[in-house]
């Protein structure tokens, strides 16, 4: 079955960078764009952008650009997403999902809750 | 830039059907196909509708969506409504590549 299994918790300082993990399983990897959503607290669903593991092209939401990565590591079947710069407005849970192939997500991970705090 | 509107919450009785709206603005929500999303306090958000009208498997047949071209509407119908189908729901879309979410609808059922 699908699975996809995220890292956890971090707690950052304003200013330093979190990357965060999504290992895959039950499917072949590069089948399917892998995208990145969080959710600050008490707040709704926000797009960050999506990789195409097979060729490693990406799309970030224009709010991240210049402080966003996402990379993939085909040899494990994990994709990962780099925000830098980090403040206080990056305190969220960040998801993966992967891309049905349609535009939009069929499975989700568990969700990485991101603490920035002095 | 096109935009989905849900409204902020819902509520119902167990065992009524319950729709919820998810309106298009600037573009046709036709045009690329609607998922619904279904997000139970602290938990993740799982998938319940993809490409306008399909269940993945194990989702309930009691969940259905639906589109409306005339009214550039999507809808989430959701039928016998149980306790447990209180939650947030999210229609989602995808735009020019871009990812779009509606801001989600706290659905009550008491």
């Amino acid at each position: 079955q699908v699975q996809l299994m995220q890292s956890g918790a971090e707690v950052k300082k304003p200013g330093a960078s979190v990357k965060v993990s999504c290992k895959s399983s039950g499917y072949s990897f590069t089948d399917h764009y892998m995208h990145w959503v969080r959710q600050a607290p008490g707040q709704g669903l926000e797009s960050m952008g999506w990789i195409n593991p097979k060729s490693g092209a990406t799309k970030y939401a224009q709010k991240f650009q210049g402080r966003i990565t996402m990379t993939t590591d085909t040899s494990t079947s994990t994709a990962y997403m780099e925000l830098g710069s980090v403040t206080s407005d990056d305190t969220a849970v960040y998801y993966c999902a992967r891309d049905w192939g349609g535009g939009g997500f069929d499975f989700w991970g568990q969700g990485t809750l991101v603490t920035v705090s002095s | 830039n096109f935009m989905l509107t849900q409204p902020h919450s819902v509520s119902e009785s167990p065992g009524k059907t319950v729709t919820i709206s998810c309106t298009g603005s600037n573009g046709s929500i036709a045009s690329n196909f609607i998922q619904w999303y279904q997000q139970r306090a602290g938990s993740a958000p799982t998938t319940m509708i993809y490409e306008d009208d399909r269940r993945p498997s194990g989702v309930p047949d009691r969940f259905s969506g639906s589109i409306d071209s005339s009214s550039n509407s999507a809808s989430l119908t959701i039928s016998g409504l149980k306790t447990e189908d209180e939650a947030d729901y999210y229609c989602q879309s995808s735009h020019s590549t871009k990812v779009i979410f509606g801001g989600g609808t706290k659905l009550t059922v008491l």
